[in-house]
């Protein structure tokens, strides 16, 4: 079946523009995180969603930056009046937890790689 | 801040030598999971383990975790070329949900 896919791959933007990226998570996968990664570093956690249930918005680094989940599906990172610092790949992963707490292996997409001019 | 902190930060070894990679971290969790990270194939899930177990083994891979001492350790064992990547563990807590913490990851590389 089909992975988590991220579009678009590759974002230029100018300092100040907004931009909006998007995870298509797996069909049936329940849970969808966001990361950050900057050049030669580990992952940032920015946000989970989960279900129904009210996301977990505390690795957000900014009021600049929000994300929605529709339906229980795809997902929007939208990042406001854009920063050189805001440059980095953004991962998305999707993930088969059940409300139970058991908590599983996360499927990560190929990533929005962001630069901001 | 990062849960997870991993050592060394970078591992250079000789094809069919075994990797050993370790991860602390600070709280208790729900279970603690590896992934591997390679510019071919992005980030990829390479074994769990949970809380309540205390060694998993997966082809060449072999897990521990001790959670009295919070950490954990990765065996890659008869190393090749195409293990040269870099590995991340990360931690599912145990209370506030299914938010998982990475750590900064050790950079592997095998010389053939």
């Amino acid at each position: 079946g089909a992975g988590v896919s991220q579009s678009p791959s590759n974002k230029v933007t100018e300092k100040g523009k907004d931009v909006e990226l998007r995870c298509d998570p797996i069909s049936g996968h329940t849970a969808l995180y966001w990361y950050r990664q900057s050049l030669g570093q580990g992952l940032e956690f920015l946000i989970y969603f989960q279900g129904n249930s009210a996301p977990d918005k505390s690795g957000l680094p900014s009021d600049r930056f929000s994300a929605e989940r529709t339906g229980g599906s795809v997902s929007t990172l939208t990042i406001q009046r854009t920063q050189q610092e805001d440059s980095a790949v953004y991962l998305c992963a999707s993930s088969l937890n059940l409300d139970s707490g058991r908590i599983y292996e996360q499927y990560f997409g190929p990533g929005t790689r962001l630069t901001v001019t | 801040s990062q849960q997870g902190e991993e050592d060394p930060q970078a591992l250079s070894i000789q094809e069919g030598e075994n990797a050993t990679m370790n991860c602390s971290y600070k709280t208790s969790i729900n279970n603690l999971q590896w992934y591997r990270q390679n510019s071919g194939r992005g980030l990829v899930h390479l074994i769990l383990i949970r809380s309540n177990e205390r060694e998993k083994h997966s082809g060449r891979l072999r897990v521990t975790l001790d959670t009295s001492k919070k950490s954990s350790s990765l065996l890659i064992t008869a190393s090749r070329a195409a293990d040269t990547a870099s590995y991340f563990c990360a931690t599912a807590g145990n209370t506030g949900g299914f938010k998982t913490i990475f750590g900064a990851g050790t950079r592997l590389f095998v010389k053939a």
